[in-house]
């Protein structure tokens, strides 16, 4: 069935450094995927997005391009800030329905 | 922001007693949907709405039950809260079509004593 997995946390990285948090999906057609990020006490937020292969979703710094080839979609930041700390989710949306599948969350902590 | 509000945003109740929670929106969405979050877990679905009086189960529905009455209004009920239902609540929205993405309420944090 569908599904999404994205790497374990906590992830810990010192202020500057690169950041790679990995996601893989499973899934019967060409879903779109997304990157959510959650803040300390908020709702979820929609970070990027990328509905067909080779798409690159990109917003504060953050990217991530749709790899139909390994069925994936890895969130990357070059340069990481202190206020990038917070929970990272992956999640796809298959095409032939409504109903959203989410990994289970990356926890990234950034120290100065 | 899309417009959601979830309401109440914080309560503690007793094991038994019935806790029903509220979505609400202003974005004239079809798709409305109950989350679950847990540690270790991430988000699990409850239930879902694709219209008005149209519902549909998710992964872990037992012990749920939901409403939809109206387009901007989803209802989330638990007949006789436990404490396994300890828990944050999320409410998410999305409109038709693939490429849609879900928009998400701030939460309701639940627990059952």
């Amino acid at each position: 069935g569908d599904s999404v997995t994205q790497m374990e946390g906590p992830v810990t990285l010192s202020e500057e450094a690169f950041l790679t948090i990995n996601c893989t999906y499973t899934a019967t057609g060409y879903p779109s995927l997304f990157w959510y990020v959650q803040y300390p006490g908020e709702g979820l937020q929609l970070l990027l997005k990328a509905t067909k292969a080779d798409d690159k979703g990109s917003n504060k710094g953050f990217e991530a391009t749709y790899r139909k080839e390994t069925t994936s979609f890895h969130l990357e930041k070059g340069s990481v800030q202190v206020s990038d700390s917070a929970v990272y989710f992956c999640a796809q949306l298959p095409n032939t329905g409504n109903q959203f599948y989410f990994g289970t969350g990356t926890s990234l902590t950034v120290i100065p | 922001d899309a417009g959601i509000t979830q309401s109440p945003r914080h309560k503690v109740t007793e094991t038994g007693t019935p806790v029903t929670l509220r979505c609400h929106q202003t974005e004239n969405h079809r798709y409305m949907y109950w989350y679950r979050q847990d540690p270790g877990h991430g988000l699990r679905l409850i239930h879902y709405s694709y219209g008005v009086k149209d519902t549909d189960k998710g992964e872990v529905s037992d012990g749920y039950s939901v409403s939809r009455s109206k387009t901007e209004d989803f209802l989330l009920t638990l007949e006789s809260a436990t404490s396994s239902q300890t828990s944050v609540y999320f409410c998410a929205i999305s409109g038709a079509g693939t490429y849609n993405e879900q928009f998400f309420g701030p939460g309701t944090r639940l627990t059952v004593l």
